[in-house]
Order: C-alpha cells, then sequence, then structure tokens
C-alpha cells in the first residue's frame, strides 16, 4: 500500500459527459501527480501540483482541468469526455524538498471508460 | 529534460541476474536517475535511484557510469514475480520547494520471467 488513495477505481460514463477523479496523497507529501496510462500512449503526464499550486503542465487537454484543495487532495475534472479519453488515470504524490531527487508514490488508479 | 531509450522487452529465467540498461545520452548535471516497476493495472513501484556511481538497495542495484549517458538497473536471481515493465526516468533536481517537475516516463521494459 503506497499510502495513495484514488477514488473511484473504475468508472463508466457516456461520451460527452464530465467526471471528476479524486486523490489523496500520502500523509506529509505536499506534490500531487496526474498521469494517463493508455495501451497506445504509455504513462503520459498531465500535472503537477504543490500545496495548491500548479506547478508543473504535460500534455494536458483543454478539456481537463485539475486543482489541489487546501487539505492537499486533489481532482482531476475530465469533461466533453471522449472516446479516447477512455484509460487508467494515475495520482502520484511526493514531498517536494528543494534540491532532492523526487520519489513518486502512485496510487492505484482510476480506470475511466467512455462509451 | 533528458529522454531515455530502453529495450521493448527482455525475457529471463529464474535464479538469473538481470541487468536492463537505460540510455540518456543528453543528460543534465542537474538530472538523476530513477527506475520504477509497474505490474498490469497497478500503479508504477519506486525501486531505486541514484546519480552516480552504484547504489544498491535490497531489492535491486543501480550502475552509473562516470560520464552518466546510461545507467543499469540489476535485479539479482530474478523470479516469476519480477514480470513486470520497467521504467527508466530521469529527472531533474528543482531549486524550488515542490518546483515543477515534468516527470515523464519513457516506454519501458517489459520484463518476462519464465520457470
Amino acid at each position: 500500500d503506497s499510502g495513495v488513495t484514488q477514488t473511484p477505481k473504475h468508472l463508466i460514463t457516456a461520451t460527452g459527459q464530465r467526471v471528476t477523479l479524486r486523490c489523496s496523497p500520502r500523509s506529509g507529501d505536499l506534490s500531487v501527480y496526474w498521469y494517463q496510462q493508455s495501451l497506445d500512449q504509455g504513462l503520459q503526464f498531465l500535472i503537477q501540483y504543490y500545496n495548491g499550486e500548479e506547478r508543473a503542465k504535460g500534455n494536458i487537454l483543454e478539456r481537463f482541468s485539475a486543482q489541489q484543495f487546501p487539505d492537499l487532495h486533489s481532482e482531476l475534472n475530465l469533461s466533453s469526455l471522449e472516446l479516447g479519453d477512455s484509460a487508467l488515470y494515475f495520482c502520484a504524490s511526493s514531498v517536494g524538498i528543494p534540491q532532492t531527487p523526487e520519489k513518486l508514490f502512485f496510487g492505484s488508479g482510476t480506470q475511466l471508460s467512455v462509451l | 529534460l533528458a529522454k531515455t531509450t530502453q529495450p521493448i522487452s527482455m525475457d529471463s529465467y529464474e535464479g538469473q541476474e538481470v541487468n536492463i540498461t537505460c540510455s540518456h545520452n543528453n543528460i543534465a548535471t542537474n538530472d538523476y536517475i530513477t527506475w520504477y516497476q509497474q505490474f498490469p493495472s497497478q500503479g508504477p513501484r519506486f525501486i531505486i535511484q541514484g546519480y552516480k556511481t552504484k547504489v544498491t538497495n535490497e531489492v535491486a542495484s543501480l550502475f552509473i557510469p562516470a560520464d552518466r549517458k546510461s545507467s543499469t538497473l540489476s535485479l539479482p536471481r530474478v523470479s516469476l514475480s519480477d514480470t513486470a515493465v520497467y521504467y527508466c526516468l530521469v529527472g531533474e533536481f528543482s531549486i524550488l520547494t515542490g518546483g515543477g517537475n515534468k516527470l515523464t516516463f519513457g516506454t519501458g521494459t517489459q520484463l518476462k520471467v519464465e520457470l
């Protein structure tokens, strides 16, 4: 158990809908990362937050947004869903200390199926 | 960020030592190297991390030559349960607390261990 909690584990929805994925980081971790993993794209970095602030952005679609709340949990919002958004979405957390290698702890993921 | 190149797949037998090499020719002075292991439908799990020379922990060793343009993950006496995808990740030391880290995973190496 990594200590990172993601909910829900599975999500089935229809095209055009909006969903919210939730992540609770490990106790004490201030950084949260979101990744998308699909069969043909591998693990894609989406976005990183630290203590409520966006710090890095990857190939995140405009239809996707995220935020980190004061209690440090994070939510990834996916809207106007398309079939191609079906994937496993992972959240990871880390301590975020300067000049220190990042060690990511991943949650078990949310499997999103868009029908 | 330095791009990484790994073999797509490797096969081994139980009890053998497995060495997976990652090429990162344009690694920068401020970059460190991390290896993760991922089982199907699970989040990646941290294995080992290093900056130069050799690092060893209870599950693996990491060898980094002086020029740091490559790194080798060594798994001693593999078992069937080591069948997984192994990712090499090059990340930058951040000068900021929780500074932006686009920690981008490559395609990984699928290791298959047989009896």
